[in-house]
């Protein structure tokens, strides 16, 4: 069936890197994607979003890019920070309800 | 950003008794409250949907009558563990979106142990 998954169930990055979290989706009628950032023990908090009628968008350290040819969603973080450590997940709007990727866990080492 | 709150944040409970969680709506109107379950490591899986005034949808596999859903109100949902046992024990989490929304904001989370 459709799916929503990510690539790296893990990323280590260095404090000031940039980082690069990567998801693919399978349904091509999406039209919403949505990054979410979880902290241990807290519910998902939104970070961006974007629709399928844009490639780019830009938030605040953050960028999310789509590529509908092949069906690929981005996160970029800009000079990562210890506090960006998290899980990151994927989602897209489904016909009733967003459906989640696994999710990846950013790790900030100093 | 619209906040969405959820009591209690942590219970432990006995196995065999009934707990029950409140997801609220603090700053809009959520006509729809999800309700989701998260293991340790793991994604979100979504239990079910809710629309507020009607009859909860819940998603294959899980027992309606164990995981009693109310959304009597445009601000606020509850989700009972009826009969609780050790293998519930998860962290639940709600989330809500207003009426012509697609984004979902969610609550901090629940976490529910059974002894």
């Amino acid at each position: 069936g459709e799916s929503v998954g990510l690539h790296l169930p893990t990323l280590s990055v260095q404090e000031g890197d940039n980082s690069i979290i990567n998801c693919a989706y399978s349904n091509s009628a999406s039209d919403y994607f949505i990054w979410y950032k979880q902290e241990s023990g807290k519910g998902p908090q939104f970070i961006i979003d974007i629709r399928s009628n844009m490639d780019k968008r830009q938030g605040q350290r953050v960028t999310v890019l789509l590529n509908k040819t092949v069906k690929h969603l981005s996160l970029q973080i800009a000079a990562t920070q210890p506090g960006d450590s998290a899980v990151y997940f994927c989602a897209e709007s489904g016909p009733y309800a967003l459906n989640f990727g696994k999710g990846t866990s950013l790790l900030v080492t100093p | 950003g619209a906040v969405v709150s959820q009591h209690p944040s942590r219970v432990i409970c006995k196995s065999g008794t009934s707990v029950k969680i409140e997801c609220r709506s603090l700053d809009f109107q959520a006509t729809t409250m999800f309700w989701y379950r998260q293991f340790p490591k793991k994604s979100l899986m979504l239990m079910a949907t809710s629309n507020e005034g009607s009859k909860a949808t819940y998603e294959q596999g899980v027992e309606k009558d164990k995981f009693l859903i109310n959304h009597a109100s445009l601000t606020l949902s509850t989700l009972t563990v009826t009969s609780a046992h050790p293998e519930d024990s998860s962290f639940y989490i709600c989330s809500a979106s207003a009426s012509g929304s697609v984004g979902q904001y969610f609550g901090p989370g629940t976490r529910l142990t059974v002894l």
